[in-house]
């Protein structure tokens, strides 16, 4: 069965600081998708990245960052210099035939 | 890349009432799929909407509550029959556009209040 966790519900952090969002998934294929999505006020889902199973490469975007350990089921999302336009809440998806499985998300807050 | 177009984006239904929701893509695409999305909550798979048979419903999910259709490969509708407060939520659509690039394309979501 697939499913995804999200452990950290809230983090505040002050402008300028990083942040790490942390996600943590399970399933039993060995072909599969993980995702990233931001969910701002507004209420519309962001895509922010993609990365199947077999590309363990981290990737770096901007402020952005994502590092992906299958060893600890992990796919962790990195904000570097975090804004005030960085709150939102984040979801980390996995999906292994075109249906998602949705972390709870993090609710991320940026004070200035 | 696929564009979906939703509607409506929102409405408020009085409770025992039925509303559908459609989700219309510009493109053919391969699977199409309908989330719910409770206030503060994360998003949860409803069903997938299979082109030409019965949709596919996840667990706690009922046909007779969520009938979908699908009669072609750019179009769904979901209905959300005899509702109550609790079915107030968001409700998205998703489309796979293909097996091999599984990137999935999301509605801008319906969002319904039953009062």
């Amino acid at each position: 069965a697939q499913k995804v966790t999200q452990a950290q519900t809230e983090i505040s952090v002050v402008e300028k600081e990083d942040v790490t969002l942390d996600c943590v998934y399970e399933t039993r294929d060995t072909t599969y998708y993980l995702f990233w999505y931001k969910q701002p006020p507004s209420g519309e889902l962001v895509f922010l990245i993609r990365r199947n199973s077999f590309d363990e490469q981290n990737e770096i975007s901007g402020r952005y960052s994502w590092n992906f350990q299958k060893s600890t089921s992990s796919f962790n999302f990195t904000i570097t210099a975090s804004q005030v336009v960085d709150s939102a809440v984040y979801f980390c998806a996995l999906s292994e035939a075109g249906d998602m499985r949705f972390g709870a998300g993090t609710r991320l807050t940026v004070k200035p | 890349s696929a564009v979906i177009s939703q509607k409506p984006s929102r409405d408020i239904c009085q409770r025992g009432t039925s509303l559908t929701i459609q989700c219309q893509v510009d493109s053919q695409v391969t699977m199409m799929f309908w989330y719910r999305q409770q206030p503060g909550q994360s998003l949860t798979l409803i069903a997938t909407a299979n082109q030409g048979s019965e949709a596919t419903y996840e667990s706690g999910f009922v046909i007779d509550k969520f009938p979908i259709s699908r009669p072609n490969l750019t179009f769904s509708t979901l209905t959300v029959s005899n509702m109550s407060p609790e079915d107030s939520s968001i409700y998205l659509c998703s489309v796979v556009v293909d097996r091999v690039n599984t990137e999935a394309f999301f509605g801008q979501g319906t969002r319904l209040t039953v009062v």
